[in-house]
C-alpha cells in the first residue's frame, strides 16, 4: 500500500546550519509529494510540493527534489533559522487519486538554537 | 480570508462519555477531511467528504466514530463511549475544487480522555 517513511527526530541544529530531513515513499505509480510544516500552536501548512519525477519544490529557502529512482523526497535548507523550529511532515497523494487523501509520515521535530 | 476553524481547541472528557468536535471549513471549499494525530504517530486519515457524494469512511477506526457534514459546510466528528486510546489531536482540512492537491488545515482539537 501507499506509505511514507521519514527520518526520526528530534533534530537539533544551530542557527545557519545545513538541514536535511529524509523522506522515502512507497506507492503504486507516481504520486504527488508534499512537505507540510506545523509551527508551535498552529495548524499544518503546505511548505512545498512536487507532482512529477525530477520536479523540485521550493519555498522559504527549503527545497525537495522528487527522485523516482530512489523513491525519495528529502527536505533541505542551506541555513536554518530559529524561526524554522517546527514539526515537518512528508506526505503523498497517490497518482490518479481524485480524493486528495494524503498519506503522512510520522513527522520530524526540528529545533534550531541561536 | 478566514482559515479553517475548529472547536473546541481542547477537550478533556472521562472515559465512556461522548464528544463532538466541530470543523468550519473555508467558505466555498468543496472537500473536507478529518485526520487524527496521536502522540509519536503521523497523521491518520479518518473520513473524507466531497460535495454531495457519500463520504469515504474507510479510515474510521471503529463504529464509535462517526461524522457528518451539514449543508456542505460545517462538519461534526462524534466519538461515542470514548476510550483512553482516543486521546489525540483531531485535525480538519478543507480544499477547493480548483486545487485538489492543496489541503488547508485547521489548528486542531486536542482531546484527552481520562
Amino acid at each position: 500500500g501507499d506509505s511514507v517513511t521519514q527520518m526520526e527526530g528530534p533534530v537539533t541544529l544551530s542557527e545557519e546550519a545545513f538541514l536535511t530531513i529524509n523522506c522515502t515513499y512507497t506507492a503504486t505509480g507516481y504520486p504527488s509529494l508534499f512537505w507540510y510544516v506545523q509551527y508551535p500552536g498552529e495548524g499544518l501548512q503546505l511548505l512545498l510540493k512536487a507532482t512529477k519525477a525530477d520536479d523540485k519544490g521550493s519555498n522559504k529557502g527549503f527545497e525537495a527534489t522528487y527522485r523516482k529512482e530512489t523513491t525519495s523526497f528529502h527536505l533541505e535548507k542551506g541555513s536554518v533559522q530559529v524561526s524554522d523550529s517546527a514539526v515537518y511532515f512528508c506526505a503523498l497523494n497517490p497518482r490518479g487519486s481524485t480524493l486528495g487523501r494524503l498519506y503522512f509520515g510520522r513527522g520530524t521535530q526540528l529545533t534550531v538554537w541561536p | 480570508g478566514a482559515g479553517v476553524s475548529q472547536s473546541p481547541s481542547n477537550k478533556v472528557t472521562e472515559k465512556g462519555k461522548d464528544v463532538e468536535l466541530r470543523c468550519d471549513p473555508i467558505s466555498g471549499h468543496t472537500a473536507l477531511y478529518w485526520y487524527r494525530q496521536s502522540l509519536g504517530q503521523g497523521l491518520e486519515f479518518l473520513i473524507y467528504f466531497q460535495g454531495n457524494s457519500a463520504p469515504d469512511k474507510s479510515g474510521l477506526p471503529s463504529d464509535r466514530f462517526s461524522a457528518e457534514r451539514t449543508g456542505g459546510s460545517v462538519s461534526t466528528l462524534t466519538i461515542q463511549r470514548t476510550q483512553q486510546e482516543d486521546s489525540a489531536v483531531y485535525l480538519c482540512a478543507s480544499r477547493p475544487r480548483a486545487t485538489p492537491e492543496t489541503q488547508y488545515f485547521g489548528p486542531g482539537t486536542r482531546l484527552l480522555v481520562l
